[in-house]
């Protein structure tokens, strides 16, 4: 079956500290892989996208994901976070049988 | 451009009530989806459609209906509303079906049912 786990539920960092949030899926063929950031109140904004190609992509913000084929992943990483960072990552996988998949989120603390 | 506007952002409905949640896009998206997001379960798909006058259920429609005049409005219909159905709402649209093309969504609409 299709699906995206997000191990960590919460995570903490200081701010200025390096970030890394875990994505594993499980799909059988090559999967198109999102990551989206949701700020409190607010609706969910894509951070980046993977299709093919560079398996290492960019995003905005400063974010960035790397896909390995062989671990399942799409983790996204940040080498310096800001408090403005703070806030819930959801990694997503298409195609689904309902077109997408979302992960359960990984909540993200900024300590100052 | 406004992208996708939601309405109400907040709302409090007793047992059995009936409201419609609304939805609207400016980008003359053709796909629109409705989820529901509850604490540590992500995002569920309720309904989507592709296009003006069709829709189709997705994981979790049972208590919703949705309807598709227009290509800007997508509302979601609660009928009897049920304490299962407190919850976040969240309405998004898409160019097209094509996987490779991001949902834009909106704010949301927080749901309690009491």
């Amino acid at each position: 079956a299709q699906s995206v786990t997000q191990p960590d539920i919460h995570i903490t960092v200081s701010e200025g500290a390096s970030l890394e949030l875990r994505c594993n899926y499980s799909y059988g063929a090559t999967p198109y892989l999102f990551w989206y950031v949701q700020s409190p109140g607010q609706g969910l904004q894509l951070l980046l996208k993977y299709f093919s190609g560079d398996t290492l992509v960019q995003g905005i913000k400063g974010f960035e994901a790397e896909f390995k084929r062989s671990q399942s992943s799409f983790n996204l990483r940040k080498p310096s976070v800001h408090w403005s960072d703070a806030a819930e990552y959801f990694c997503a996988v298409g195609p689904g049988t309902y077109k997408y998949i979302f992960g359960t989120g990984t909540r993200l603390k900024v300590l100052a | 451009n406004a992208g996708v506007t939601q309405t109400p952002k907040f709302r409090i409905l007793k047992i059995g009530q009936s409201m419609t949640l609304q939805c609207t896009q400016d980008m003359n998206h053709n796909y629109m989806y409705w989820y529901r997001q509850d604490p540590g379960m992500g995002l569920k798909l309720i309904y989507y459609s592709v296009g003006a006058g069709i829709t189709d259920k997705g994981e979790v429609p049972n208590g919703y209906n949705v309807s598709r005049s227009t290509t800007e409005d997508f509302p979601l219909r609660l009928e009897l509303a049920a304490p299962s159905q407190t919850s976040v709402y969240f309405c998004a649209s898409s160019y097209s079906f094509s996987d490779d093309q991001p949902q834009h969504f909106g704010d949301g609409t927080r749901l309690s049912i009491l």
